[in-house]
C-alpha cells in the first residue's frame, strides 16, 4: 500500500523567505500530483510531475521530482501572503499504462505566511 | 467550459437517513473519482469509475456506501443509515482519457450528520 509523507505538516514563514516542502511515497509511481487548497475550499492543480528528473516552475513554486528517492520537493522563493493555503502531494499508485488511476495524497503541509 | 460540478454544496442529515452526493464531470471527462476529507485531514480515495462501470472501488467501505456513473446523468455517491462518523467533505474530481490524465476537482459536498 502507498503512503505518502510530507514535511512539514505545519510551516510559518515570513514573507520574503524561502522554504521547501518535502514530499517522500513509498513505493513506486510514475507520476506525482501537486495541489493547493484554501480553508472550507477545494483543489487547485498546481503541478503534474510525470518523470524522474522533472522541473516544474510556475511563479514563486517550483517543484521536482525524483523517482528513485520516492522524494518530491516543493520550493517557495521571496514567498508572499497569497501563498497561505494546504499544499498537498498526491502520487499516482504504482506504474502502468492507465494514467487514470486513484492518487494518493499526503497528509498536507499547511502554510501560513506572516507579512 | 465548466468545470468539475457537484451537488448539493451543503447537506445535513440526521443519523439513519440517507445522502446522495451528486458529481457532473468536465465537459468530455468519462472518468470519475470521489474522494473523502475528514477535518484537518488529506483526501482519501473511495472509488474510480467509467460510465456505467467501476474500476477501482478499494477504498469504499464495504456497507452502506455505493457509487454509481450510469449512462446518462451525473455520477452519484450514495449513503445509507448515515452515521456522525460520515461527516466530512466529499470531492469529486474527473479526467480525461489522454495526456497527463490530471484529475480535476470539484468544490465538494460538505456533509454534516446531525
Amino acid at each position: 500500500e502507498l503512503k505518502v509523507e510530507q514535511n512539514p505538516l505545519f510551516l510559518s514563514m515570513q514573507e520574503g523567505k524561502n522554504y521547501t516542502i518535502y514530499c517522500n511515497y513509498s513505493t513506486t509511481s510514475d507520476r506525482l500530483y501537486w495541489y493547493r487548497q484554501d480553508p472550507g475550499k477545494s483543489l487547485e492543480s498546481l503541478f503534474v510531475l510525470l518523470s524522474n528528473g522533472a522541473v516544474k516552475q510556475e511563479g514563486r513554486l517550483m517543484a521536482s521530482l525524483d523517482t528513485k528517492a520516492r522524494l518530491s520537493t516543493l520550493h517557495i522563493t521571496a514567498a508572499v501572503h497569497d501563498l497561505s493555503a494546504t499544499y498537498f502531494c498526491a502520487p499516482k499508485g504504482g506504474i502502468s499504462n492507465f494514467g487514470n488511476e486513484k492518487l494518493t495524497f499526503g497528509t498536507g503541509t499547511r502554510l501560513t505566511i506572516i507579512p | 467550459n465548466a468545470g468539475v460540478m457537484q451537488n448539493p454544496r451543503h447537506l445535513v442529515r440526521r443519523r439513519g437517513q440517507e445522502a446522495r452526493l451528486r458529481c457532473s464531470p468536465m465537459k468530455g471527462h468519462s472518468h470519475v473519482y470521489w474522494y473523502r476529507q475528514l477535518p484537518e485531514e488529506g483526501l482519501k480515495f473511495m472509488v474510480y469509475l467509467q460510465k456505467e462501470n467501476i474500476i477501482d472501488e478499494s477504498g469504499m467501505p464495504k456497507e452502506r456506501f455505493s457509487a454509481e456513473f450510469p449512462k446518462e446523468g451525473p455520477s452519484i455517491l450514495r449513503i445509507q443509515q448515515v452515521v456522525r462518523g460520515d461527516s466530512a467533505a466529499y470531492f469529486c474530481a474527473s479526467s480525461g482519457t489522454s495526456g497527463a490524465w490530471e484529475q480535476y476537482f470539484g468544490p465538494g459536498t460538505r456533509l454534516t450528520v446531525t
